[in-house]
């Protein structure tokens, strides 16, 4: 089954700062790419997601890159605040598997 | 449109017992998913349901099971709990196409804790 490995596991930069989180999978058959963000004791809230058809799609602050070909995927963060401190989740699934296979999440702590 | 609910929110319970818990998708949504997060795993899927119909289970006992009414409201059931069976279960709701690349969002989920 699909696999997907998080890295790092915590990240600590200063306000300001960009902040990049990576992921590796491993079925080529995915092709969907979501990143949610949880605050604590809150839900997994969709941040931001990427489709195999693209390469690179940007929001704002948040940017995913997506390399098919390599199996993996990043999160890259800019100008970060105080309030992008949470843990952030990587996750994939594609084909006929309908579930999502998620990282371990990586916690993000951004200081003032 | 209002999010996706659970309930109860919170549940204790004792070992041995077993448990339900319900989550109401957003409306119009057709597939809805159950995970269940714990420091250790992290977020491991449990299985995941389309007008009515189970498509997909993941790695977990068979006293784990679920199901999926005609309005699209889906319930889980762990019997027999164990301790390791605390932990914050989330559902997550996706689209009328219910395929694999639709957006799922998340409920605020169950905390469930045995003692």
């Amino acid at each position: 089954g699909e696999n997907v490995e998080q890295h790092p596991s915590t990240l600590s930069v200063q306000e300001g700062d960009s902040a990049v989180i990576k992921c590796t999978y491993s079925d080529s058959a995915s092709n969907y790419f979501p990143w949610y963000k949880q605050e604590l004791g809150k839900r997994p809230q969709l941040i931001i997601d990427i489709r195999s058809n693209v390469g690179e799609k940007k929001d704002q602050r948040i940017a995913v890159t997506l390399n098919k070909t390599a199996k993996h995927f990043s999160l890259h963060i800019t100008e970060t605040q105080p309030e992008d401190s949470a843990v952030y989740f990587c996750a994939a699934s594609g084909g006929s598997n309908y579930k999502l296979t998620f990282g371990k999440g990586t916690l993000l702590t951004v200081n003032p | 449109k209002a999010g996706v609910t659970q309930t109860p929110r919170y549940l204790i319970k004792t070992r041995g017992q077993q448990v339900t818990l319900s989550c109401s998708p957003i409306s119009g949504h057709r597939s809805v998913s159950w995970y269940q997060q714990t420091p250790g795993q992290g977020l491991q899927f449990l299985f995941e349901y389309f007008s009515e119909t189970q498509r997909n289970k993941g790695n977990f006992p068979g006293r784990f099971s679920g199901r999926q009414f005609s309005n699209s409201r889906s319930e889980m059931n762990v019997s027999t709990l164990e301790l390791g069976d605390s932990a914050l279960y989330l559902c997550a709701s996706a689209s009328m196409g219910g395929a694999s690349t639709d957006t799922q969002y998340f409920g605020p989920g169950t905390r469930l804790t045995v003692l």
